[in-house]
């Protein structure tokens, strides 16, 4: 199954570190992982992506498991824009397999 | 630069009608791929074209389709529209081709409700 693996939900209190798990036990080794966020009434927007190495870019770090069996977003200081739900997603070349899970609803207390 | 576009953003068609969305996705991005977005199902992945070409297909049935022009705007249609096919319709473009390697640009997505 191409499907990743997530909670449903996390709480986060703002200014605070967040760390969002996914699973993707069956990885293929030209699956890249995504993270894309979604706010209400849009569409996903792209965080970060990687294929085997840590990845960091101005709106996250992405640590991806030696094993690429699951990786973690970190979001090293929640905001009340950072609320979203969050989708970890394997991409290849291969359209139909890159499936999209239930996603990750953050919610960040002020 | 614009981002994806699609039209119309909303709209209600009847039981039995079909329904046209339009997606005009990052100039240079030649790849668009399309989605349906529902409460219960989630993301769930219709199509892929790339260069007028449609490359990956979900399971979807046949009234689903979709096509692509030359200046890769891409169209999808649904025929025969029922009660479950009220969903958000979200088209996303890639340049260099769908890849891991390349970022996904989502539109804001067409709301298509079904009377």
């Amino acid at each position: 199954d191409a499907k990743t693996t997530q909670p449903n939900s996390m709480e986060s209190n703002e200014e605070e570190p967040v760390h969002l798990p996914c699973n993707h036990s069956t990885i293929s080794g030209t699956d890249y992982i995504h993270w894309y966020r979604q706010l209400p009434s849009q569409g996903p927007e792209y965080v970060i992506h990687g294929l085997t190495s840590n990845v960091n870019n101005r709106m996250a770090s992405l640590a991806i498991a030696e094993d690429r069996k699951s990786s973690t977003l970190i979001l090293h200081r929640a905001t009340l824009r950072d609320a979203a739900v969050y989708y970890c997603i394997r991409l290849n070349t291969n359209a139909g397999k890159s499936t999209f899970g239930d996603g990750t609803t953050l919610t960040v207390k002020p | 630069k614009a981002g994806v576009t699609q039209t119309p953003r909303y709209l209600i068609k009847t039981r039995g009608q079909q329904v046209t969305l339009s997606c005009s996705p990052i100039s240079g991005h030649r790849s668009v791929s399309w989605y349906q977005q529902t409460p219960g199902q989630g993301l769930q992945f219709l199509f892929e074209y790339f260069s007028e070409t449609q490359r990956n297909k979900g399971n979807f049935p046949g009234r689903f389709s979709g096509r692509q022009f030359s200046n890769s705007r891409s169209e999808m249609n649904v025929s025969t529209l029922e009660l479950g096919d009220s969903a958000l319709y979200l088209c996303a473009s890639s340049g260099g081709g769908y890849s891991g390697a390349n970022v996904l640009t989502f539109g804001a997505g067409s709301r298509l409700t079904v009377l």
